[in-house]
C-alpha cells in the first residue's frame, strides 16, 4: 500500500510570511493527525481529524495556525504569519478509526525553516 | 494526559539484546502501551503495542509489568539499523479521542 504522502519536503520562508503543507493519508484511513517536531524533541500533536471533523485541536495555536480536511481525505496545514519559533518538522499521520487500535502511519514530514 | 518516563539515551553492542524501559505510573485501565521508533530524517514508525499481556512480533517483544506501571521493549538482536529514537506512548482513549502523546524518547546507539 502507498504510504502517507507529504509535500513539500522542505520549505524556507521569512518570518511574517505564510506557508501551507499538504498531506495525503493512506486510502481508507479516517483519522488524520498533524504533529510539530522541534529539533531534539518528540512530536507534539497539533490537531486530529476524524473524517472531516476536528476531534482535538487543543494544542493548535489558532491565532496563526489553521488546518482543514474538507472531503475527509487530503489535509492542509497553514501558518500565517510565521514566526521564528515555528521552525520545525511538520509530520502528518493517518490511521483507521481509533477503536480498531491500528497503528499510526507517518509521512516523512515537511521541514520548515523560518528566517 | 498520562505521562511516560524514559531514559534519554542508551547504548548497545551489535547483535546483543536491548531492553528499553518505560515508566508509566499514572496509566489508566484502558490505556494501551504503544512503542514507536524514529530513524534519522524519517517520520516515526510503529513497533509494537499491548494492553496487559506480553506481546511479540517480528520487530520486537513488549514485556508489561503485572501492575502495568512499567513496560520494557526488547530488541532481541540489535543491528546498526536499529539506531533510532524509541518512544513509549500511552494512547489516550478518553472520550474516544484516541490521542497519541509523544514524550522525548530514548535515543538508542548501536555500537559495531
Amino acid at each position: 500500500e502507498a504510504g502517507v504522502a507529504q509535500s513539500p519536503r522542505y520549505k524556507i520562508i521569512e518570518k511574517r510570511q505564510s506557508v501551507a503543507f499538504w498531506c495525503n493519508p493512506i486510502s481508507g484511513h479516517a483519522t488524520l493527525y498533524w504533529y510539530q517536531q522541534i529539533l531534539g524533541q518528540g512530536p507534539k500533536l497539533l490537531i486530529q481529524f476524524q473524517n472531516n471533523g476536528v476531534v482535538d485541536d487543543s494544542q493548535l495555536p489558532k491565532d496563526r495556525f489553521s488546518a482543514e480536511r474538507l472531503k475527509g481525505v487530503d489535509s492542509t496545514l497553514k501558518i500565517q504569519p510565521a514566526k521564528l519559533e515555528d521552525s520545525a518538522v511538520y509530520l502528518c499521520a493517518s490511521s483507521l478509526p481509533g477503536q480498531h487500535n491500528s497503528p499510526l502511519h507517518f509521512g516523512n514530514g515537511t521541514r520548515l525553516t523560518v528566517t | 494526559d498520562a505521562k511516560t518516563t524514559q531514559p534519554n539515551s542508551m547504548e548497545s553492542n551489535e547483535e546483543e539484546p536491548v531492553h528499553l524501559p518505560c515508566n508509566h505510573s499514572t496509566i489508566s485501565g484502558t490505556d494501551y502501551i504503544h512503542w514507536y521508533r524514529q530513524l534519522p530524517s524519517q517520520g516515526p514508525e510503529y513497533v509494537i503495542h499491548g494492553l496487559t499481556s506480553n506481546v511479540n512480533n517480528r520487530m520486537a517483544s513488549l514485556a508489561i509489568a503485572e501492575d502495568r506501571k512499567s513496560s520494557t521493549l526488547i530488541l532481541h538482536r540489535a543491528t546498526l539499523r536499529d539506531a533510532a529514537v524509541y518512544y513509549c506512548i500511552l494512547r489516550d482513549d478518553t472520550s474516544g479521542t484516541y490521542k497519541y502523546i509523544f514524550g522525548t524518547g530514548t535515543r538508542l546507539k548501536v555500537l559495531a
